[in-house]
């Protein structure tokens, strides 16, 4: 089983509608969160870090479910620009921080 | 500002060839990391630098791959005898703290025929 799992899509939907990520881990011992977005052939660069008391960029919504070791993103109102692979990353900070990616759900906003 | 960047970009090698692959982090970062990126997957740690010291090298797949960094600034990731399986993209990142947030470099494309 993969240390941090995601349902790989690809979600196709159209312009304006809604769209929810999930992520799960396996170590319990994770401290940070984080989503990272990935354009095609491009790094991976930095959507938003996710707290345990949820938190809000725009149309970004991101949750943390310690106890079920769970993180959804929320993207409202989806616009083309935001066609990409979304990564979902967890940190353990004890020791070594290297980032542990999930394999990224590819989103496809259609016009 | 400058952010991370790697070269080469693209690099084609022959198998069994050895190549090396170089990263420049932002200035003043402390930690610095390399991962690898295979088509279609998320990217794998490789190995962890904190300055000069390698502190995780856990992911390196084989004692081919051997990374440095001996100023504490510049890291090259080296592939000896490379394999076809060694064709990925190859991501530097860097932070200022180990615990903060990453900062990624375009990557090196490196495919072995």
């Amino acid at each position: 089983r993969k240390e941090v799992e995601q349902d790989p899509g690809p979600f196709n939907v159209p312009e304006g509608a809604t769209v929810a990520f999930n992520c799960t881990y396996s170590n319990s011992a994770s401290q940070s969160f984080f989503w990272y977005r990935q354009d095609c052939r491009k790094e991976p660069k930095l959507l938003m870090s996710v707290y345990s008391s949820g938190n809000e960029d725009g149309r970004f919504t991101a949750q943390l479910n310690r106890a079920s070791q769970y993180i959804s993103l929320l993207i409202r109102d989806s616009k083309l620009s935001d066609s990409a692979t979304y990564l979902c990353v967890v940190n353990l900070t004890s020791g070594t921080y290297k980032y542990i990616f999930g394999t990224g759900t590819r989103l496809k906003v259609l016009a | 500002g400058a952010g991370v960047s790697q070269s080469p970009r693209y690099k084609v090698a022959k198998r069994g060839q050895d190549v090396a692959l170089r990263c420049d982090p932002i200035s003043g970062h402390v930690s610095l990391f390399w991962y690898q990126q295979a088509l279609g997957q998320g990217p794998e740690f490789l190995t962890y630098f904190q300055n000069e010291a390698q502190l995780d090298k856990s992911g390196l797949p084989s004692d081919r791959f051997f990374a440095e960094r001996p100023e504490g600034s510049v890291s090259t990731l080296k592939i000896q005898r490379t394999q076809q399986e060694d064709s990925a993209v190859y991501l530097c990142a860097s932070s200022l703290e180990g615990f903060e947030e990453q900062f990624f470099g375009p990557g090196t494309r490196l495919t072995v025929l």
